[in-house]
């Protein structure tokens, strides 16, 4: 079975400065996704990055990156810049590739905290 | 990206009574939704998948009669507690995903409380 480890249960950063999420994961597969969730106070789940495992580039989207090391199973969230509407729990998440109703496989969170 | 709706936000009822909780994909068709709970301060913990059509597959130790799955359209879900207890009051959230190899979207969640 997979799992999705976060060993950071919280984390801060100053505004405008840069933070780094840790994720690591395990599984057997060769393909497969592995997403960063963003959950804010409102509860809403927000989708900030995808990867998929076949392409070696790293994700990015605007201010958020990704360092995926597909040999060491790991799937890092760097946040640059951080601003006040960055707080929130971030959850790692990786799902299986291919035909089939795979589901999502969460890590158990990681609560940012942006200082002004 | 897609928009999926889920109803309502927030509900109370008493002990031993039913709630049914929506979850409607708005601008797409979804073959595939999941069904989640969350507890305060923790991870989503993945209850059951529906596919269109079909019965819900629940995941180990989540009773299937006591949260009944329809997933009748291509565009709609729905969770029914059945006779709630307190215990059931949790945070449920739900997610879609329009075709294989798709990512999902979720809805903003329902907070249950049994009182």
């Amino acid at each position: 079975a997979q799992t999705v480890t976060q060993s950071q249960p919280e984390m801060s950063v100053q505004e405008a400065e840069t933070v780094t999420l840790s994720c690591t994961y395990d599984t057997s597969e060769s393909d497969y996704y592995l997403f960063w969730y963003k959950q804010p106070p409102s509860r809403q789940m927000i989708l900030v990055i995808r990867q998929e495992a076949y392409k070696q580039q790293n994700a990015t989207e605007n201010r958020f990156s990704v360092n995926f090391q597909k040999a060491a199973k790991s799937f890092s969230l760097k946040i640059s810049d951080s601003q006040l509407g960055d707080a929130a729990m971030y959850f790692c998440a990786y799902r299986q590739s291919g035909a089939g109703s795979y589901q999502l496989t969460f890590g158990k969170g990681t609560k940012l905290s942006v200082i002004p | 990206g897609a928009v999926v709706s889920q109803h309502p936000s927030r509900v109370i009822c008493k002990s031993g009574t039913s709630v049914k909780i929506e979850c409607r994909s708005l601008d797409f068709q979804a073959t595939t939704m999941f069904w989640y709970r969350q507890f305060p301060k923790q991870s989503l913990m993945l209850m059951a998948t529906s596919n269109e059509g079909s019965k819900a597959t629940y995941e180990q130790g989540v009773e299937k009669d006591k949260f009944l799955i329809n997933h009748a359209s291509l565009t709609l879900s729905t969770l029914t507690v059945t006779s709630a207890h307190p215990e059931d009051s949790s945070f449920y959230i739900c997610s879609a995903r329009y075709r294989v190899g798709s990512e999902a979207f979720f809805g903003q969640g329902t907070r249950l409380t049994v009182v």
